[in-house]
């Protein structure tokens, strides 16, 4: 099945740097590639997402990059705010048996900035 | 609010016990996901659901474990003869579009 490794599994970085996580995916076939933020006792929120048919997609603050080839993508964002800080998810979408779909994550990504 | 909610928002239960927790998706998104999320990890997909066919069951924990969703709205999630290793946050998702899954709070379950 799909695995997704997610590094580094903390950052910490100055309020108005960038921040960057990593993440790289084992099957081929994966094709959808959502970034969650989760802050404490919610639920996941989507803040950006990416086909396979696309290198690079922006909004705002906030980047993420595709390397098909390497199986690794990543989340840019710039310009940190406190308002940031909170755990990080990339995901790969997985097909498994009856054309049904479903997310694999990587552990996680704790963001903090630093004021 | 027109996301998606979750009820309860937590459950304490004792072991053997059975618990059920329910999903409302966002109005017209025909597919619904459950997922496990244990502390310090990412949530893990358990099955899913598109309008009231059940079309994967095999990332189910186990047999204890059952999902329904009758009419194609809203979802239940049953876990029966709980252990304290079922101790975790149970989130939902739905979508309409094959890819973008919004998620609801979760239920967080505590098993004593």
């Amino acid at each position: 099945g799909e695995n997704v490794e997610q590094h580094p599994s903390t950052l910490s970085v100055q309020e108005g740097d960038s921040a960057v996580i990593k993440c790289t995916y084992s099957d081929s076939a994966s094709n959808y590639f959502p970034w969650y933020k989760q802050e404490l006792g919610k639920g996941p929120q989507l803040i950006i997402d990416i086909r396979s048919n696309v290198g690079e997609k922006k909004d705002q603050r906030i980047a993420v990059t595709l390397n098909k080839t390497a199986k690794h993508f990543s989340l840019h964002i710039t310009e940190t705010q406190p308002e940031d800080s909170a755990v990080y998810f990339c995901a790969a979408k997985i097909r498994v048996g009856g054309g049904a779909d479903g997310l694999t994550f990587g552990k996680g990504t704790h963001l903090i900035i630093q004021p | 609010d027109t996301g998606v909610s979750q009820n309860p928002r937590h459950k304490i239960t004792k072991r053997g016990q059975n618990v059920t927790f329910r999903c409302d998706p966002i109005s017209e998104h025909n597919r619904l996901y459950w997922y496990r999320q244990t502390l310090g990890q990412g949530p893990e997909f358990l099955t899913y659901f598109q309008n009231e066919a059940q079309l994967e069951k095999s990332r189910l924990l186990s047999d204890r474990f059952s999902a329904e969703r009758p009419k194609g709205s809203f979802s239940t999630l049953e876990i029966q003869r709980t252990e304290q290793g079922d101790s975790a946050m149970y989130l939902c998702a739905s979508s309409l579009l094959a890819d973008t899954q919004y998620f609801g709070p979760g239920t967080r379950l505590t098993v004593l």
